[in-house]
């Protein structure tokens, strides 16, 4: 595709309840990532993929935050059990491969837990 | 960990003007990508700086790493309002390419009046 795309692009959720957010990488890009940037602030880390390989998963606030690519291509980022600190934007980012430092980012998904 | 400080955290120019932003790093840099975000949207990749010394240009924006590569700074000459948006720099302190642990500073956010 022409470039990294996610959806919903605005999400409202009721505390409690789960959410699934989309990421559909550059085609052909190995490497992943998702980010939760808090207003303010700098994206901060998430998780990363290589392919369908989940490498690091470190960023991860929770256990209530789950991330799969199970194909090597598009992406999803669940919460479960959303909470209001869980506002904010997710944004996905690809790169061609190992070893190719420019990322691309997506629009992000603005999520909103009321 | 890492850290990266932006400065100023907000700039309002006139129109014309030339103005600077700063990212200082607590730890040696090992690759600094200056992006731009508008709100609602991705970060946009703007230029990556590896050497210490380096310095790159895009029309009117330039980024510079210093010498120790723990600063660098963006310059926008002659602004106009399409610069307006928030400036994020960001790093990796591994010193190896292909490294996936990214960290962004808090951003800069430029406003410029016509």
């Amino acid at each position: 595709g022409a470039g990294v795309s996610q959806s919903p692009r605005y999400k409202v959720a009721k505390r409690g309840q789960d959410v699934a957010l989309r990421c559909d990488p550059i085609s052909g890009h190995v490497s992943l990532f998702w980010y939760q940037q808090a207003l303010g602030q700098g994206p901060e880390f998430l998780t990363y993929f290589q392919n369908e390989a989940q490498l690091d998963k470190s960023g991860l606030p929770s256990d209530r935050f789950f991330a799969e690519r199970p194909e090597g291509s598009v992406s999803t980022l669940k919460i479960q059990r959303t909470q209001q600190e869980d506002s904010a934007v997710y944004l996905c980012a690809s790169r061609v491969r190992e070893g190719q430092e420019t990322q691309y980012f997506g629009p992000g998904t603005r999520l909103l837990v009321l | 960990s890492q850290e990266l400080e932006q400065s100023p955290q907000s700039l309002i120019v006139q129109e014309g003007k030339n103005l600077t932003i700063n990212c200082t790093s607590s730890k040696t840099l090992y690759g600094l990508y200056w992006y731009k975000q508008k709100y609602g949207e991705g970060l946009i990749f703007l230029m990556m700086l590896q050497k210490g010394g380096e310095e790159k240009s895009h029309e009117k924006i330039t980024a510079k790493l210093d010498e120790k590569k723990q600063q660098s700074s963006l310059h926008i000459t002659a602004s106009q309002p399409s610069h307006a948006g928030i400036y994020l720099c960001g790093a990796t302190d591994i010193p190896r390419l292909g490294t996936y642990k990214y960290i962004f500073g808090t951003g800069t956010r430029l406003k410029v009046l016509a």
